[in-house]
């Protein structure tokens, strides 16, 4: 159990150009999904935190109208990374965890490697 | 201080070897500690959790000192699957956002 999905695995767009990047779990409900990005020989670092039906909750310096975050059912989310420059090439992973608070472990998707041009 | 602090490796060991990853956390109200792990351009999967009393599951073995704040995993007999990034992580206390240490490459060698 515990499956995450992401779509697509691996992405080339020009600079300039909008990327939509789905996230779902397969097989259980996802009350909060997170986004991360990490780069080379980084750890991984929060971007947002969205729960189903509401705004998501930007990390401080992640700018809310470059990275919009969609979280409209308990088994999907979606990352648009508007106007991408060079700079956003990375690696963008969704997690997902079934419970409300913290405690619970989050279960990563395949992570979508964004590469822009 | 650092949030979450692992030892920055690398590791090479040979097959067969303990080897043991150490962590530290800053936040005193983390509830909640996991151990990743992560191969290379792939996702992270949790390995275990870990509890006060120290939990054990298989070759792995994971300590929790609270007082410390600091973690440990332990992985006996290693094997050449053992190959991964380790990242060490932690939950923030009263929120839910998870904080993940820079991760310690092991490499298991024939």
């Amino acid at each position: 159990g515990a499956v995450v999905s992401q779509h697509p695995s691996r992405v080339i767009c020009k600079s300039g150009t909008s990327v939509k990047i789905e996230c779902r779990s397969l097989d259980f409900q996802a009350t909060t999904m997170f986004w991360y990005r990490q780069f080379p020989k980084q750890s991984l670092m929060l971007m947002a935190t969205s729960n189903e039906g509401s705004k998501a909750t930007y990390e401080q310096g992640v700018e809310k109208d470059k990275f919009l975050i969609n979280h409209a059912s308990l088994t999907l989310s979606t990352l648009t990374v508007t106007s991408a420059h060079p700079e956003d090439s990375s690696f963008y992973i969704c997690s997902a965890s079934s419970g409300l608070a913290g405690g619970h472990e989050q279960y990563f998707g395949p992570g979508t490697r964004l590469t822009v041009t | 201080r650092k949030e979450v602090e692992q030892d920055p490796g690398p590791f090479n060991v040979p097959e067969g070897a303990t080897v043991a990853f150490n962590c530290t956390y800053s936040n005193s109200a983390s509830q909640s500690f996991f151990w990743y792990r992560q191969d290379c351009r792939k996702e992270p999967k949790l390995l275990m959790s870990v509890y006060s009393s120290g939990n054990e599951d298989g070759r792995f073995t994971a300590q929790l000192n609270r007082a410390s704040q600091y973690i440990s995993l332990l992985i006996r007999d290693s094997k050449l699957s053992d190959s991964a990034t380790y990242l060490c992580v932690v939950n923030g206390g009263s929120n839910y956002k998870l904080t993940f240490g820079k991760g310690t490459l092991l490499t298991v060698n024939p």
